[in-house]
């Protein structure tokens, strides 16, 4: 029979709005975090990263913000575009450059 | 540069083969991780080297699963014998720890997508 997968989270937006991606992470001692954007047949590709000294880094059109006090990260993603149409991961490092990634939320952009 | 190099992109193979899949990480990265990636469990981490040596295995389902790393340049994932539950995309990963411990993004390749009849 058919297998059940998982049922990522999904976030539909217009195109020109701005995109709010949220991540609970689960290790408090976690100390670094990256988001990564996976389009579909392709490998994540690296968007922004953030270490816990920090509560806020920028880059262009993203946003990364991380709250220690309730282990919440989120990506903000400005003006969104078609092209920004793909599966968010969140992922902490737990130690020892060990990566775990979250399940994902899938960013559908409508023209 | 050219990336993480992941080879072959696909693989149909049937029970109990054997199915070998390849890397090439970026070069002048010291850090190589393979991951598996499905429906039901997402992106999982199953191994990973720093300077060609294992560091952490406790990802590897079961022992039908080895991976080596024999030089900074090539890895491979091994799967013998193989079963359907094996069939998902195995991607590498490879990025660069820096002299102080501190890690940096991890690039990943485009995977290998296997399937197992």
């Amino acid at each position: 029979g058919e297998s059940v997968g998982l049922h990522l989270p999904t976030l539909s937006v217009q195109e020109g709005d701005n995109s709010i991606i949220n991540c609970a992470y689960s290790n408090s001692a976690s100390d670094y975090f990256i988001w990564y954007k996976q389009e579909s047949g392709k490998g994540p590709q690296f968007i922004i990263d953030i270490r816990s000294n920090m509560d806020k880094r920028q880059g262009q059109r993203v946003t990364v913000l991380l709250n220690k006090t309730v282990k919440h990260l989120s990506l903000q993603i400005a003006a969104t575009q078609p092209g920004d149409s793909a599966v968010y991961f969140c992922a902490e490092n737990i130690g020892g450059g060990k990566l775990i990634f979250g399940q994902g939320t899938e960013l559908s952009v409508k023209p | 540069d050219a990336g993480v190099i992941q080879s072959p992109r696909h693989e149909v193979t049937e029970m109990g083969q054997e199915v070998t899949l390849r890397c090439k990480p970026i070069s002048g990265h010291n850090s190589l991780f393979w991951y598996r990636q499905t429906m039901m469990r997402g992106l999982e981490l199953l191994i990973y080297f720093n300077n060609n040596v294992p560091i952490d295995d406790s990802g590897m389902p079961e022992d039908r699963f080895s991976a080596k790393m024999p030089n900074a340049s090539f890895s491979t994932l091994k799967i013998q014998p193989s079963e359907p539950r094996d069939s998902a995309v195995y991607f590498c990963a490879s990025s660069l720890v820096g002299l102080a411990g501190l890690y940096n993004e991890q690039f990943f390749g485009p995977g290998t997508r296997l399937t197992v009849l």
